[in-house]
């Protein structure tokens, strides 16, 4: 078992639209969770950390299950600029964990 | 921008060749991570670097080597080149405290291995 897991994708959405992202990991001593972004060919960007009590910005919103160790990122109302490859990060043993990404495109 | 730089950008070299390749860390942070990101994939870990020692390595042979200086820029080599090793190389930096474990990458390097 793959220590993070991400749903394979790729998701195509219109623009509008509500989309969301699970990920699932291994390791029940981490403590930091992230969702990252990455466009073609370009590096990973932080989109946001995911806590406990779950957070929001703006559109998307981040939730935390300790209990299911599973993650999650909702993204409301899809933008064309939304489209990228959203990485699902749990910390290990001083490095970060990453799933193999779930590509969305949004669509006019 | 996050303030993390590589170089070079892209490189081309043939099997069992080296290459090194440079990172410099966003100012402030005292911690460089290196990862491999091969198509398709999501990045995987090689090596962490904190106060120029390593600090944790992932699933990679010891060809795979790394130095960190004291400005906390950082090194990764790559001895004997393999076919496989073609992938982008990412290099994250980060302050090392308590609690915080947020890592900003820099544009990575795209190395083919021909």
């Amino acid at each position: 078992r793959k220590e993070v897991e991400q749903d394979p994708g790729p998701f195509n959405v219109p623009e509008g639209a509500t989309v969301a992202f699970n990920c699932t990991y291994s390791n029940s001593a981490s403590q930091s969770f992230f969702w990252y972004r990455q466009d073609c060919r370009k590096e990973p960007k932080l989109l946001m950390s995911v806590y406990s009590s779950g957070n929001e910005d703006g559109r998307f919103t981040a939730q935390l299950n300790r209990a299911s160790q599973y993650i999650s990122l909702l993204i409301r109302d899809s933008k064309l600029s939304d489209s990228a490859t959203y990485l699902c990060v749990v910390d290990g043993n001083n490095d970060m964990r990453f799933g193999a990404g779930t590509r969305l495109t949004v669509k006019p | 921008e996050t303030g993390v730089t590589q170089s070079p950008t892209h490189l081309i070299k043939t099997r069992g060749q080296q290459v090194t390749l440079r990172c410099s860390s966003q100012s402030g942070h005292n911690t460089v991570s290196w990862y491999q990101q091969a198509l398709g994939q999501g990045p995987q870990f090689i090596f962490q670097y904190y106060r120029e020692e390593e600090n944790g390595r992932g699933n990679f042979p010891p060809r795979f080597s790394g130095l960190q200086f004291p400005n906390y820029s950082s090194e990764l080599n790559v001895n004997a080149l393999e076919l496989d090793d073609s992938a982008l190389y990412l290099c994250a930096s980060s302050y090392r405290s308590t609690g915080e474990k947020t890592q900003y990458f820099g544009p990575g390097t795209r190395l083919l291995v021909l």
